[in-house]
């Protein structure tokens, strides 16, 4: 069965940066493009970007450009969302998500918290 | 502020039908069809109900439907049961610049 397992709870001072793991198995993981996708507590869905397992080519929310970088492992099925210049209104839970051959987030990892705090 | 607009709130008693709309030039313009909706309890991830404005995946009940006119796309609950009371968003995906958005997000009571 497909999953996406995503590693732990991540507490960060403005100013640093995060990297958020995500381990696919159950499926042929260069076979789809990876979306990360997050929610501020007791906020609504923010895309954050995607990338192409197959090739590495990405895509990126404006708002977040040039701060945020999505990578792959294909050695290991593991995609990783990094996150640089940290502030306040980045804490949220930050999910991957496979992302169909239509276009929509058909499996979803359980979630990382990330919290941005001095 | 979400390009994908959803009433913050909607509700109906069990056996009912409901319907929750997400309205946006993204849906009529460039969605391409590409329009999903997903169901969020609290504390969860959320879990895809609706792909390609009406398709459903292996596994939801086909108590979930959705349909699409002009740059309106709504997704209908019928026969209300308890357990879905939950949040739902819509998303639509351009593919004219290969990127998402979601709907604000709808609360929606089992009353």
């Amino acid at each position: 069965q497909v999953q996406l397992v995503q590693s732990g709870t991540e507490v960060k001072k403005p100013g640093a940066s995060v990297k958020v793991s995500c381990k696919a198995s159950g499926y042929s993981f260069t076979s789809y493009d990876i979306s990360w996708v997050r929610q501020a507590p007791g906020q609504g869905l923010e895309w954050v970007g995607w990338i192409s397992a197959y090739n590495g080519n990405t895509n990126y929310e404006q708002k977040l450009q040039g701060r945020v970088t999505l990578t792959t492992d294909t050695s290991t099925s593991t995609a990783y969302m990094e996150l640089r210049s940290l502030r306040s209104g980045d804490t949220a839970f930050y999910y991957c998500a496979r992302l169909s051959n239509y276009r929509s987030f058909d499996y979803w990892g359980q979630g990382t918290l990330v919290t941005v705090s001095s | 502020q979400s390009a994908l607009t959803q009433p913050p709130s909607a509700s109906g008693s069990p056996g009912q039908s409901v319907t929750i709309s997400c309205t946006g030039t993204r849906i009529d313009v460039d969605s391409d069809n590409y329009v999903s909706w997903y169901q969020q309890h609290p504390g969860k991830a959320p879990k895809l109900m609706i792909y390609e404005v009406s398709e459903r995946p292996s596994g939801v009940p086909d108590r979930f439907s959705g349909s699409k006119s002009g740059n309106t796309a709504s997704l209908t609950v019928s026969g209300l049961q308890a357990e879905d009371e939950a949040a739902y968003y819509c998303s639509s995906y351009s593919g004219s610049n290969n990127l998402g958005v979601f709907g604000g997000g709808t609360k929606l009571t089992v009353l």
